[in-house]
């Protein structure tokens, strides 16, 4: 079966501006995270979604969102955009938070 | 919160040889993976290991959960091998993972 998608793989984006990262979970999969992953802080979580709701948010500021689609597919955004921003963005997801996750490939942003 | 802790940071090892990760948290968990980081960034699932051993192949994981810490072993090891490794857990009542800061194992030929 088809694994975790993430779109696009690469991204640059300029200070100031807003990106929208995607993410299609393993079809049956109603759960879906995301983290992120930078050099200084490893990888922390952002949010999760189950059944288009959100259940848990990480320490983040608001200027990062999600959201999830009747479909389990999500979405994140980051609005006005930090250099400290730039970071590998890896979703992942799962039938229940109570089993195994599994990672998509990732989307790497670099902010100029 | 929960805290994990992975060891040893780096290791360098000679191609057909055995090593041992280690991962020691901070406090009850509900979910433990141990994954691999490949050089193009997608995190590997190799365990789903709360508690118990597991094999797979050259890689075997046990988790005493009643001692808070994992162990993931890899023997023959190739250089495919190479690339961070990850222990991640979900403690008692949360609903997301937190990260270790992984093993860096590099095998040389």
């Amino acid at each position: 079966k088809a694994g975790v998608t993430q779109t696009p793989r690469y991204l640059i984006k300029t200070r100031g501006q807003q990106v929208t990262l995607s993410c299609s979970p393993i079809s049956g999969h109603r759960s879906v995270s995301w983290y992120q992953q930078t050099p200084g802080q490893g990888l922390q979580f952002l949010f999760e979604y189950f059944s288009e709701t959100q259940r848990n948010k990480g320490n983040f500021p608001g200027r990062f969102s999600g959201r999830q689609f009747s479909n389990s597919r999500s979405e994140m955004n980051v609005s006005t955009l930090e250099l400290g921003d730039s970071a590998l963005y890896l979703c992942a997801s799962s039938p229940t938070v109570y089993y195994g996750y599994t990672f998509g490939s990732g989307t790497r942003l670099t902010v100029v | 919160g929960i805290q994990v802790e992975q060891s040893p940071p780096d290791l360098i090892l000679q191609e057909g040889a055995n090593s041992t990760l280690r991962c020691n948290f901070s406090d009850s968990v509900n979910n433990l993976q141990w994954f691999h980081q490949n050089p193009w960034g997608q995190l590997i699932n190799l365990f789903y290991i709360p508690s118990g051993t597991k094999q797979n192949g050259r890689l075997s994981a046990t988790t005493v959960a009643t001692e808070r810490y994992s162990l993931l072993y890899i023997s023959s090891s190739q250089t495919t091998d190479s690339g961070v490794y990850f222990c991640a857990v979900v403690e008692d009542y949360g609903q997301n993972f937190v990260f270790g800061p992984g093993t860096r194992l590099s095998v040389l030929p």
